[in-house]
């Protein structure tokens, strides 16, 4: 089967560094997006990752382990504007490339 | 210059009657995609389309019918509603569905359903 888990809320302060954790469990793994949606708006594309190791993009990085079905979002120097949901999604083969989605991370940040 | 557009942002109705969303893309991709998002945040898939071609259909109540008159547009029509339609519908595209692309989802900026 297909399952994603991600915490559904985590806390972190202006300026300090969050790591937001992705497990997933798919037969036919192709990749991995994370996606940023702040309350009331569409979600927008963050970063792919469809090889082991770190992509870094400014303030932000997303790790994957595609042995142990793991990724993590990584978000340096924290702004207010930060505070959002993070989607993790996960691109299937066997499901005609469909992606499936994580419930989501609140990230809530405090000054 | 609106990437993905839909209409209308909101739309509140009673149970039982029919209703339509419009989307619409200038970003001249091939796939387009219906989600539900419900009260728990989760994004599901419900119908996807490839060059006017229905490549993707979830296990959706057939009173949910989607169409795509040409690429850029995929409407989705809902009859006779239900309380448990109540959601917030994201329409979306994509350049392509290849395996290891990147395959970048842009999304509208969602229709909120509330039926009452």
């Amino acid at each position: 089967g297909q399952n994603i888990d991600q915490p559904t809320e985590m806390t972190a302060t202006e300026g300090a560094i969050v790591q937001i954790n992705c497990t997933y469990q798919t037969s036919g793994f192709n990749g991995l997006f994370w996606y940023q949606q702040h309350a009331g708006e569409a979600p927008t594309f963050l970063s792919y990752n469809v090889l082991d190791g770190l992509e870094e993009k400014g303030r932000f990085s997303s790790f994957l382990s595609r042995s142990k079905g793991y990724s993590y979002l990584l978000l340096k120097e924290l702004q207010m504007k930060d505070s959002a949901s993070y989607l993790c999604a996960v691109r299937d083969i066997r499901g005609n490339y469909q992606l499936i989605w994580g419930a989501g991370t609140k990230l809530i940040i405090k000054p | 210059d609106t990437a993905v557009s839909q209409t209308p942002k909101y739309l509140v109705t009673q149970m039982g009657n029919d209703k339509s969303i419009k989307c619409e893309q200038n970003l001249g991709h091939d796939t387009m995609y219906w989600y539900k998002q419900d009260s728990k945040k989760f994004l599901k898939i419900m119908f996807s389309y490839n060059n006017k071609e229905l490549i993707i259909n979830e296990t959706v109540p057939n009173r949910f019918s989607p169409k795509s008159p040409d690429k850029a547009h995929l409407n989705l029509h809902i009859n006779s509603l239900e309380l448990g339609d109540s959601a917030v519908y994201f329409c979306a595209s994509s350049q392509e569905r290849l395996a290891g692309a990147v395959d970048t989802q842009y999304f509208g900026p969602g229709t909120r359903l509330t039926v009452l």
